[in-house]
């Protein structure tokens, strides 16, 4: 059974460039989340997708945008890309609604902003 | 708002003693507590959580976590430490379920277990 897959693994851009990283969630996994990770610190919200609408956005601003698509994979867009954007991607993947439920994530795709 | 601190940026046991990571949180509504640990240059990996019930809670590798609700705290534990465990345990928080709206994980700052031989 195949885990959350992230790609690319590692990515370098420059300023004011565009990007797009995908995710395929666990095999049964409807919903898939969106972290940032900074160096040294801990995931932050980006936004949650399920059936394909964005169902919760954290303090992230309108550059960073996402779709999800009918077999729930997603990807994640940033658009205008600034140094302060190099991080950890992460990608998560859960049941919607159980909050309960622990999330699983992917290894993540780090991207340089050069 | 959700919040989670974790108080230590690094922990350093011996291997065989007990080791403790520490973290106290603050939700509106119940909480719902996981933790996680993240190996270098790899995602994160769930360990244990709480949702209800017991406030000790076994997890994976042989942890454990202890909540405690007037204390607002959900301590990793393990009895024995080994150096494999050597890693960044990320501790996180989701509120009531009661609201749908919102299901973001809301994550601790990190603390680094360093284990010695």
């Amino acid at each position: 059974d195949a885990g959350v897959t992230q790609s690319p693994t590692h990515l370098i851009k420059t300023r004011g460039q565009q990007v797009t990283l995908r995710c395929s969630p666990k095999s049964g996994h409807d919903t898939v989340s969106w972290y940032q990770q900074a160096l040294g610190q801990g995931p932050q919200f980006i936004f949650q997708y399920y059936e394909e609408e964005e169902r919760q956005r954290g303090n992230f601003p309108d550059r960073f945008s996402g779709h999800q698509f009918p077999n729930y994979s997603s990807e994640l867009n940033v658009n205008a890309l600034l140094l302060g954007d190099s991080a950890l991607y992460l990608c998560a993947s859960s049941l919607y609604p159980g909050a309960g439920t622990e999330a699983f994530f992917g290894q993540g795709t780090r991207l340089t902003v050069v | 708002a959700q919040s989670v601190a974790q108080p230590e940026d690094q922990v350093n046991v011996a291997e065989g003693n007990p080791l403790t990571v520490k973290c106290t949180y603050s939700v509106s509504g119940n909480p719902y507590l996981f933790w996680y640990v993240q190996y270098p240059n790899r995602g994160l990996q769930f360990l244990l959580k709480y949702i209800t019930g017991d406030n000790l809670v076994k997890g994976s590798y042989g942890f454990e976590a202890e909540f405690n609700k007037s204390q607002t705290s959900f301590h990793l534990k393990k009895p024995s430490a080994l150096v494999s465990d050597s890693a960044l345990y990320f501790c996180a928080v989701r509120d009531s379920p009661m609201d749908t709206g919102r299901r973001a994980l809301t994550f601790g700052s990190g603390t680094r277990l360093q284990v010695q031989p």
